[in-house]
This record gives C-alpha cells, structure tokens and sequence, in this order.
C-alpha cells in the first residue's frame, strides 16, 4: 500500500508570484508514477503534472515544475507566475499498477 | 463531450433507500475506477474494472456497495441502504491499459443521505 502525505493544508499567493507545494509519499515498490491533479471549484479533477520515478530529470509543464527527491520520498509542485485560474485543491497521488492512492490535498488561493 | 460523464450530478436521499450511479467512461477506455471523496479529503480508492472483470475492490467497499461493468463500456455503482457516513462525492475515472497512464475523472456524483 502506498500512503501520501501533504502537509499543508491551505496556501496563499499573490498573483504572479512563486508558491511551493509539498508531498512526500510512502511506497515498497521499485517502479511507481508520482502525479499533481488539480480541482477547480465544482470541477472535475484534471492531471497537472506526472512524474515516473525511473527518471531523475524533473518534469516540467509550462509554468509547473516539480522537486522530486527520490532518496527523500519528496514530490513538490511549484507553481511559478501564479495566476487567478490556479486557484483550485491541489492533490500529489502516486500510483502503483493501476490505482491512486492521493493526500489530503492543499488548497492554493491567488491573491489579485 | 468524449470526456468521461456521470449521472446524476448530485443526489439527495433519505436513509435506508438504495441509490445507483452511472458512469460513462472515454470510448476505448478499458479500465475503469470508481473513487469516494468525502469533503475537505483526497479521493480514496474503491474499486476497479478492466473491462467488464471487476479486479479489485478496497475494504472501504462494504458488502452494501455492489458495482458492475457489465459490457466493458458504462459502469454502475449501487449503495443499499444507504446511511449519513455514505455522503460524500463518488467519483469514476478511466485510463487506457498501460503503466503510467492518466487517469481521466468524471465530474462527480455528489450524494447527500439525511
């Protein structure tokens, strides 16, 4: 089983600016897939970002980037340029043969 | 829309009633997974189709809750006597078979028992 942690509950950042979000997770497998979803408001959860843990270049997705510490167990998202639209829950799951297993989840507020 | 669609949207029941929900995955799509997200948390697993062979089902998935894929195409997802702890938003998502693949979800049945 796989358990995912994110520690912080709420962040905040002003429009434009650079916010960071953490995730570190728990497996026993060798082979695994790392992933952000996003979920709007009252919307339906789409893939930010993945990230296969056989590779060690972080992935990158226009203005979303990831820290993946793999020693660490460490998936972080940053989210540079901040804008209205990124307002949303934002959830880190990893994922084993076939199922997610995702966080808490860290809602992200974009200060205009 | 080729996305992935349920139906309904929300659903308000009185408890004890039995409630089914529907889901229509990506055409193509082989596998099919069913999530429960109670409000505030992450979606948890609870089962998992590949094609119409239901593989796997979480221990969250309590002998009231009974799913089926019966041609590999849509999917339902019936709660029996339904009680306030089963409210919470059920989500269905599909994938085409393959490791690393994304995970598509559905806008969510949302269920409220009173």
């Amino acid at each position: 089983a796989q358990t995912v942690t994110q520690s912080q509950p709420e962040m905040s950042v002003q429009e434009a600016e650079t916010v960071t979000l953490s995730c570190t997770y728990d497996t026993s497998e060798s082979d695994y897939y790392l992933f952000w979803y996003k979920q709007p408001p009252s919307r339906q959860m789409i893939l930010v970002i993945r990230q296969e843990a056989y590779k060690q270049q972080n992935a990158t997705e226009n203005r979303f980037s990831v820290n993946f510490q793999k020693a660490a167990k460490s998936f972080s998202l940053k989210i540079s340029d901040s804008q209205l639209g990124d307002a949303a829950m934002y959830f880190c799951a990893s994922r084993d043969d076939y199922k997610l297993s995702f966080g808490a989840g860290t809602t992200v507020t974009v200060r205009a | 829309d080729t996305g992935v669609s349920q139906d309904p949207r929300h659903k308000i029941t009185k408890r004890g009633q039995n409630v089914t929900f529907r889901c229509d995955p990506i055409s193509e799509h082989n596998r099919l997974y069913w999530y429960r997200q109670t409000l505030g948390q992450g979606p948890e697993f609870l089962t998992y189709f590949q094609n119409e062979a239901q593989l796997e089902k979480s221990r969250l998935l309590s002998d009231r809750f009974s799913a089926e894929r019966p041609k590999g195409s849509f999917s339902t997802l019936e709660i029996q006597r339904t009680e306030q702890g089963d409210s919470a938003m059920y989500l269905c998502a599909s994938t085409p078979t393959g490791p690393y693949n994304e995970q598509f979800f559905g806008p969510g049945t949302r269920l409220t028992v009173l």
